[in-house]
């Protein structure tokens, strides 16, 4: 049972381009979404988070998008760079206390010069 | 700067062995997590504990256990290795929401 539908698997994108990573999530007692970015060869880390009181949150060129009553979020990543290059994990949970967090399967880009 | 470890990077081990995977956080945290990461599948919750001695069920238990002694340190074991649990396993740790991840350990059995 798939709570957090991430697409797509896998995305090419050309330098200075915009791409694009979107999630949808279930569970309406979710309200706390972030991503995760992800290197070879390290462990995930936190890139943004956005609650759902705001239906966009911008961190330089990193963009949140939030759809609360579609319960799709998604991530824009503006002038795209080769450095950008990882897999992105979007993720949902309960805020508070110790939570659970159920992550999405992931989503390889590749920017390309 | 938070830091999580695991004890090997790389590990090779035969059918039926018991397997150890140690992680150590340095920030006090309360939380920690053990997930698997396999293609297409992302990452899997297996175990998690909120307190020393506690732990809870994750997603995907059968075939682990776990053990928090101390607060820094939460373990993974495989009581009896099988080849279907050749994966990249990842330790994370947090106190609120952001959880803080280790560098992972490749698993391979044979």
């Amino acid at each position: 049972q798939q709570q957090v539908k991430q697409s797509p698997q896998s995305l090419i994108v050309q330098k200075g381009g915009i791409s694009i990573i979107n999630c949808a999530y279930e569970n309406t007692a979710f309200d706390y979404f972030p991503w995760y970015q992800q290197f070879p060869g390290k462990g995930p880390a936190l890139l943004i988070a956005i609650r759902p009181d705001v239906s966009e949150k911008k961190e330089g060129r990193f963009t949140i998008s939030f759809n609360k009553s579609a319960k799709q979020f998604s991530l824009h990543i503006m002038d795209s760079q080769p450095g950008d290059s990882a897999t992105y994990f979007c993720a949902a949970s309960k805020s508070g206390g110790y939570q659970k967090v159920t992550f999405g399967i992931g989503t390889k880009l590749q920017v390309i010069p | 700067d938070v830091k999580v470890t695991q004890s090997s990077r790389y590990l090779v081990k035969r059918t039926g062995e018991k397997v150890f995977l140690e992680c150590v956080q340095d920030m006090d945290h309360e939380n920690m997590f053990w997930y698997r990461q396999d293609p297409g599948l992302g990452l899997r919750l297996i175990y998690f504990s909120y307190d020393v001695k506690m732990k809870e069920k994750g997603d995907i238990p059968e075939g682990y256990s776990v053990s928090r002694e101390k607060k820094e340190r939460f373990s993974l074991i495989l009581e009896s290795a099988s080849t279907n649990q050749t994966s990249m396993y990842l330790c994370a740790s947090s106190r609120w929401n952001e959880q803080f991840f280790g560098p992972g350990t490749r698993l391979t059995v044979l």
